[in-house]
């Protein structure tokens, strides 16, 4: 079964510093894949996805992930972090089943951002 | 567009009693999901609809009904909560392109 790893459920980082996210996939084939961004006591928002072509891709708000096959991760950057950037951050794939858009997420990365 | 609603936001129950998730889009959207949130758990989906007409069992189904009897509506009961049906519930839907998602705001709800 196919499943997702968010390696740190809290990230802490200084405005202005990079931020990395990251995310882990099982997979017996190429899954689709996803960023979600969740602000306080608000739904999830698409930040950025994967399907096919470009490995690197880029999303809202500066953020950009890079798709890398031999080591089944995804994980989210962002070069300057940004107050208003404090949110959780959930990784998710859609195994290609040829069925309906099943959507599996990661436990979820909550991010602070301090002065 | 409003996108997704959800009604209510906020809910407290007693054990045993019931009660119903609205969950509307107007974006013209097949596809129609119900997901729970629970701290350090993620996303864990429900039921879900391919169609009006149709649903189906997620992950974790047991304790809760959907219907979709129009295509714009998708309802969550719960006939009799407990409380660990305590959570947060999100609606989501997704059209022609089927694996972006849209999410609505959330309900809250708590189960004493």
């Amino acid at each position: 079964a196919q499943s997702v790893t968010q390696l740190g459920s809290h990230v802490s980082v200084s405005e202005g510093a990079l931020v990395l996210l990251r995310c882990n996939y099982s997979s017996s084939v190429p899954p689709y894949l996803f960023w979600y961004v969740q602000y306080p006591n608000q739904g999830l928002q698409l930040l950025l996805k994967y399907t096919t072509g470009a490995t690197l891709v880029k999303g809202i708000n500066g953020f950009e992930a890079e798709f890398k096959k031999s080591e089944t991760s995804f994980h989210l950057t962002k070069p300057s972090a940004h107050m208003s950037d404090a949110a959780e951050y959930f990784c998710a794939v859609s195994p290609f089943s040829g069925g309906y858009n099943k959507l599996i997420f990661g436990a979820g990365t909550r991010l602070a951002v301090h002065p | 567009n409003a996108g997704v609603t959800q009604t209510p936001k906020f809910r407290v129950l007693k054990t045993g009693q019931s009660m119903t998730l609205l969950c509307a889009q107007d974006m013209n959207h097949e596809y129609m999901y119900w997901y729970r949130q629970d701290p350090g758990m993620g996303l864990r989906l429900i039921h879900y609809s391919v169609g009006e007409g149709t649903t189906a069992k997620g992950e974790v189904p047991d304790g809760y009904n959907v219907s979709r009897l129009k295509k714009q509506n998708f309802l969550l009961g719960l006939e009799s909560a407990a409380p660990s049906q305590t959570s947060v519930y999100f609606c989501a839907s997704s059209g022609d392109t089927p694996y972006e998602q849209y999410f609505g705001p959330g309900t809250r709800l708590t189960v004493t």
